[in-house]
């Protein structure tokens, strides 16, 4: 079994719609984070979390948010979908210095 | 502020010819750690190496190796005898020891083995 699962992993939905893309962890890391990708702009940083009670905002946290709902899972929701959320999106997990190990992905397509 | 740069924005070359990836990282911190990740075409980000700022020992495993050069603040990857298997996008990844959570990524070399 795959360490960091994500589900969906796949989605398509409407302009406006809410939407949850979520992600669990066998690793036993208490760091969990939200990328996305764009072509050409390698993966930038939506959120992080350094366990249950303590979420961080990254670079481009605007029009999303997140819950921790345990150590091992972290989800994501966009509450009102916009087109330019259309994007391959990848949780990860991490502790301290230790490497970041990253979900299959989620892709999600905003029409 | 931390840079990371993969200039290569695409290669090709032909299986079993030998192929570099060049990366070049900004930082101010002293301590720092440096990545290599795989994105194969199914889309999943496979963890290849990882190097702290203290360790500029090349590292070989298998047909990879990875040249660590604080000098010139390069990290570059080298595929042995490449294979069709190889082909996929490589993402070069800065980290900051302190205070700083954030994975800063290259824009990625997109490698194109053909047969």
């Amino acid at each position: 079994d795959a360490d960091v699962t994500q589900t969906p992993r796949n989605r398509i939905t409407k302009t406006g719609k809410r939407i949850m893309l979520e992600c669990s962890q066998t690793k036993g890391h208490d760091r969990m984070y939200w990328y996305r990708q764009d072509p050409g702009l390698g993966l930038r940083l939506i959120y992080y979390s350094f366990d249950v009670k303590d979420i961080n905002k990254g670079e481009i946290s605007d029009g999303y948010s997140v819950s921790r709902q345990a150590q091992a899972k972290f989800s994501l929701s966009l509450e009102s979908a916009i087109p330019n959320q259309t994007a391959l999106y990848f949780c990860a997990t991490g502790g301290g210095q230790e490497t970041q190990y990253f979900g299959p992905g989620t892709r999600l397509l905003v029409l | 502020a931390q840079k990371v740069t993969q200039a290569q924005t695409e290669i090709s070359v032909v299986e079993k010819e030998d192929v570099t990836l060049d990366c070049v990282y900004e930082t101010r911190d002293t301590t720092y750690y440096l990545f290599w990740y795989k994105q194969p075409p199914s889309g999943e980000l496979v963890f290849l190496i990882r190097r702290n700022s203290f360790d500029e020992q090349n590292e070989i495993s298998g047909r990879y190796s990875w040249n660590f050069q604080k000098s010139t603040s390069s990290f570059n990857f080298t595929i042995t005898a490449s294979q069709v298997v190889d082909s996929a996008v490589y993402f070069c990844a800065l980290r900051a020891n302190f205070g700083n959570e954030k994975l800063t990524f290259g824009t990625g070399t997109r490698l194109t083995i053909i047969p």
